[in-house]
């Protein structure tokens, strides 16, 4: 059974001090690893899509990167409207495109 | 720009009714999903659809069903709506089932629905 962990539950940051949000899965061959932000009663909003070990995608302070165990969710100098709910989710190989998500790690940037 | 688009935002229901929730989507997209969002148990799927007409179940398809009579559009119905239903309600689509960039799934805003 495909499983998604994320760790912390919560994070609370400072405006611009740097931390990672990790994302550890166990999936009968990965085709992708998807990260998604939620703001408060709102839907995910796409952001990166992560197919191999090795590869890193990046948008304005954020960053994933990819190995055969985990993500993280590099988030460099982060400001207030970076607080949301940070969601990770596996593609395993097969017939279909279901998605196994974690339970999310909701970060908050204090001003 | 990918849209998906929900009927209703909040909906309150009472107990034993038949609730019909309505998603749109208007990229063309072949997949499209029902999930249930709950704190701490995160997102689960509920039903799936690759086609019209076509459906799966997910992981927790009890006291649910769908419909997709066409492409665009796919309905959540709750045959008899208990109070363990009550949670918020997620559409998603993605456009094919084969090729990598296709399989990024796209959300709706979402319903939150009450069951009193």
């Amino acid at each position: 059974e495909d499983q998604v962990t994320q760790s912390p539950e919560a994070l609370r940051l400072q405006e611009g001090e740097s931390s990672s949000l990790n994302c550890s899965y166990t999936v009968s061959g990965l085709r992708g690893l998807f990260w998604y932000r939620q703001d408060p009663g709102k839907g995910p909003e796409f952001l990166f899509t992560l197919y191999s070990a090795g590869e890193e995608k990046e948008k304005e302070r954020l960053k994933a990167t990819l190995t055969k165990k985990e993500s993280f969710l590099h988030i460099t100098a982060p400001k207030p409207e970076d607080s949301a709910t940070y969601l990770c989710a596996v593609q395993a190989s097969g017939a279909n495109s279901k998605l196994t998500f974690g339970k999310g790690i909701t970060l908050s940037v204090r001003p | 720009d990918v849209k998906v688009t929900q009927s209703s935002r909040y909906l309150v229901k009472r107990t034993g009714e038949k609730v019909f929730l309505e998603c749109v989507q208007d990229m063309d997209h072949e997949n499209m999903f029902w999930y249930r969002q709950d704190p701490g148990l995160g997102l689960r799927l509920i039903y799936f659809s690759y086609d019209v007409k076509m459906k799966e179940k997910g992981d927790i398809p009890e006291g649910y069903s769908v419909s997709r009579e066409k492409k665009e559009r796919f309905s959540l119905i709750l045959e008899s709506a208990s109070t363990n239903q009550t949670s918020m309600y997620l559409c998603a689509s993605s456009l094919a089932r084969s090729g990598r960039v296709q399989e990024t799934q796209y959300f709706g805003p979402g319903t939150r629905l009450l069951v009193l």
